[in-house]
């Protein structure tokens, strides 16, 4: 839902172990939502999306599940790297109307 | 580079003075967006056009923000007798037919 709070919720993991990064959205009417990575002083970066008519996408190196019955979205990285660390934040949307941001979670990856 | 600008990066004021951004959206994109983040917080949703009309705009966005699109491409952000809460990331976004979301690297704001 509407991000809230001043305190980022931080996980840490081992380089090259896999990273599960959960949300949970608020519009049930949401139909779009979006995974973005966020580096130090720069915009966010698309990273990955998904449609309400499906559960799982994949990419290179990650996947997005939808859960939509109890409104839960993931982020999974396979092969953490360093370069991953950032501040990770799913969106949800319906079309043409605002993209609302979730909270954010910082990953952190231990080399 | 063909993605989204903003400038300035970064602007410094003192306190009751205006500044006004400026972002350049992709140019096939005729949905544009200004969002505001602060620190440890996703992007608040500002405003946003589609060509030249402004379709929505948020409770945030108090009688001293102002945004234009008026040729439906570059897209102005002002904040008129800035405040130190206005202190923030000021990022501008254009959406693509799929619904993609693309943003800038954002103007960092600093009021004294």
């Amino acid at each position: 839902g509407e991000s809230v709070g001043l305190h980022l919720p931080t996980l840490s993991v081992q380089e090259g172990d896999n990273s599960i990064i959960n949300c949970a959205y608020s519009n049930s009417a949401s139909d779009y939502f979006i995974w973005y990575k966020q580096e130090s002083g720069k915009g966010p970066q698309f990273i990955i999306d998904i449609r309400s008519n499906m559960d799982k996408r994949q990419g290179q190196r990650v996947t997005v599940l939808l859960n939509k019955t109890v409104k839960h979205l993931s982020l999974q990285i396979a092969a953490t790297q360093p370069g991953d660390s950032a501040v990770y934040f799913c969106a949800e949307t319906k079309s043409y109307q605002k993209v609302t941001f979730g909270t954010g979670t910082k990953l952190q990856v231990i080399p | 580079d063909t993605g989204v600008s903003q400038d300035p990066r970064h602007k410094i004021t003192k306190r009751g003075q205006n500044v006004t951004f400026r972002c350049d959206p992709i140019s096939e994109h005729n949905r544009l967006y200004w969002y505001r983040q602060t620190l440890g917080q996703g992007p608040e949703f500002l405003t946003y056009f589609q060509n030249e009309a402004q379709l929505e705009k948020s409770r945030l966005l108090s009688d001293r923000f102002s945004a234009e699109r008026p040729k439906g491409s570059f897209s102005t952000l002002e904040i008129q007798r800035t405040e130190q809460g206005d202190s923030a990331m000021y990022l501008c976004a254009s959406r693509d037919i799929n619904e993609k979301l693309f943003f800038g690297s954002g103007t960092q704001l600093s009021v004294l």
